[in-house]
């Protein structure tokens, strides 16, 4: 119950293009969910974040929609740029400020955008 | 930008032996936590420390496994006696608040 699959596994977009990875989840007592990009030999960083009380949120070409319903959200990066390429992660906690709430992570897809 | 430091970037150790793994998190951050990533997986929760105990620790932390914040700057992670499948990349993060998490550039650990 605790698991968020997410797809698809690796991903090839063309410059310009629009990159859509989904996730879904189980435990309806998830509260926050962040994505994370990772760049090869680096660290995962947070790109953004949603709590489940918005069904959309948008930081530059980067917007995460939430179907709180269907338990499924989803991150799409518009223009999508050779800079983009890298593995993102789709994760999710239950609690989030205020507590060492740890998160649960997607399995992760390797984005390559092509030129 | 304030950046969570880890140390050394590569450990390779032998099975059985006792590694620390060392994370300097950013200095006003209350919350820290230690992950994994076994090579080309997700990335696993193992701990989270807060207020110098820990706050909630994952199936994979058993009692091989300990973290200390020896003192108000080092957050470290041991290992007592390595096996071949703890082989992985050890991120260290640490928050201000518990969210969002800022993570380390990660330990990577070979146990032969």
């Amino acid at each position: 119950q605790q698991q968020v699959k997410q797809s698809p596994q690796s991903l090839i977009v063309q410059k310009g293009g629009i990159s859509i990875i989904n996730c879904a989840y189980e435990n309806t007592a998830f509260d926050y969910f962040p994505w994370y990009q990772q760049f090869p030999g680096k660290g995962p960083a947070l790109l953004i974040a949603i709590r489940p009380d918005v069904s959309e949120k948008k930081e530059g070409r980067f917007t995460i929609s939430f179907n709180k319903s269907a338990k499924q959200f989803s991150l799409h990066i518009m223009d999508s740029q050779p800079g983009d390429s890298a593995t993102y992660f789709c994760a999710a906690s239950i609690g989030w400020a205020g507590t060492a709430s740890k998160l649960t992570f997607g399995t992760g897809t390797r984005l390559q955008v092509t030129l | 930008e304030p950046e969570v430091t880890q140390t050394p970037s590569h450990q390779v150790t032998q099975m059985g032996q006792e590694v620390i793994l060392r994370c300097v998190p950013i200095s006003n951050h209350l919350y820290f936590y230690w992950y994994r990533q076994i090579l080309g997986q997700k990335v696993e929760f193992l701990v989270s420390f807060y207020n110098n105990e820990i706050s909630e620790k994952s199936e994979i932390f058993d009692d091989q496994f300990s973290v200390e914040r020896p003192d108000g700057s080092n957050f470290t992670l041991k290992i007592r006696s390595t096996k071949l499948e703890d082989s992985a990349m050890y991120f260290c993060a640490s928050s201000p608040t518990g969210s969002p998490l800022h993570f380390g550039n990660g330990t990577r650990l070979t146990v032969t």
